[in-house]
């Protein structure tokens, strides 16, 4: 079973970027959509990004203009960096790997790390 | 607010049965792709409970059902327990700028 750990900074000051990384364990990094998701004290779900293990990457049109997604495949890891954070940028933080099944069904959520709790504040 | 709209909340008895709605458009659920769902318990991450609309992953019980109808799709949990208490999130891919990924508002269930 896929093991996935998220860490970084747990506190973020306004306008910086906000760096996390996801290291896997017990599985493949290969073939599948390695993404970030978020949520936000008391709220829903948000897609962050994903970063497909050959390189490729797709964000979420609200936040493309500030994310990054990359994956180091040899080591195991992939990462997210968030530029200009602001104060709704706090939430939850999850690493997750996601498995495409086919056109209709696109990407599925199967594994998720235990999730970081990020908090943006001077 | 939310692509995909549920019900905030929703609550049943033990041993009950409940639905748990979640309404798209002619960009998702209605030009057929499919929809998967995620159950949160307190405190917890989310994990897969359906996928690709009917399907359960291993290790989840048959009281835990989805389907889709048009433009909706809807979890339906049978002879609920206690344990079910927890939220509930519909995701599903949009062909729109709002795409691809989107999720429900989420649902909390409760169990009286």
């Amino acid at each position: 079973q896929v093991q996935l750990q998220e860490s970084g900074p747990g506190l973020v000051k306004p306008s910086e970027t906000l760096s996390l990384t996801c290291s896997v364990s017990g599985g493949s990094i290969s073939g599948y959509y390695w993404s970030w998701l978020r949520q936000s004290p008391g709220k829903g779900l948000e897609w962050i990004g994903y970063i497909y293990y050959g390189g490729s990457t797709n964000y979420n049109p609200s936040l493309k203009s500030r994310v990054t997604i990359s994956v180091d495949a040899s080591k195991k890891y992939f990462s997210l960096k968030l530029s200009s954070v602001t104060a709704s940028d706090t939430a939850m933080y999850y690493c997750v790997r996601g498995n495409y099944y086919d056109s209709n069904a696109y990407i599925v959520f199967e594994d998720w790390g235990q999730g970081t709790l990020v908090t943006v504040s001077s | 607010q939310s692509v995909l709209t549920q019900p905030p909340s929703v609550s049943g008895a033990p041993g009950q049965r409940v639905t748990i709605s979640c309404t798209g458009s002619s960009s998702n659920i209605g030009s057929n792709y499919y929809v998967h769902w995620y159950q949160q318990l307190p405190g917890t991450a989310p994990k897969l409970l359906i996928y690709s609309n009917t399907k359960r992953p291993s290790g989840v019980p048959d009281r835990f059902s989805g389907s889709k109808s048009g433009t909706s799709a809807s979890l339906v949990i049978s002879g609920l327990q206690a344990e079910d208490e927890a939220d509930y999130y519909c995701q599903s891919f949009d062909s729109s700028l709002s795409g691809p990924v989107v999720f429900g508002g989420g649902t909390k269930l409760t169990v009286l």
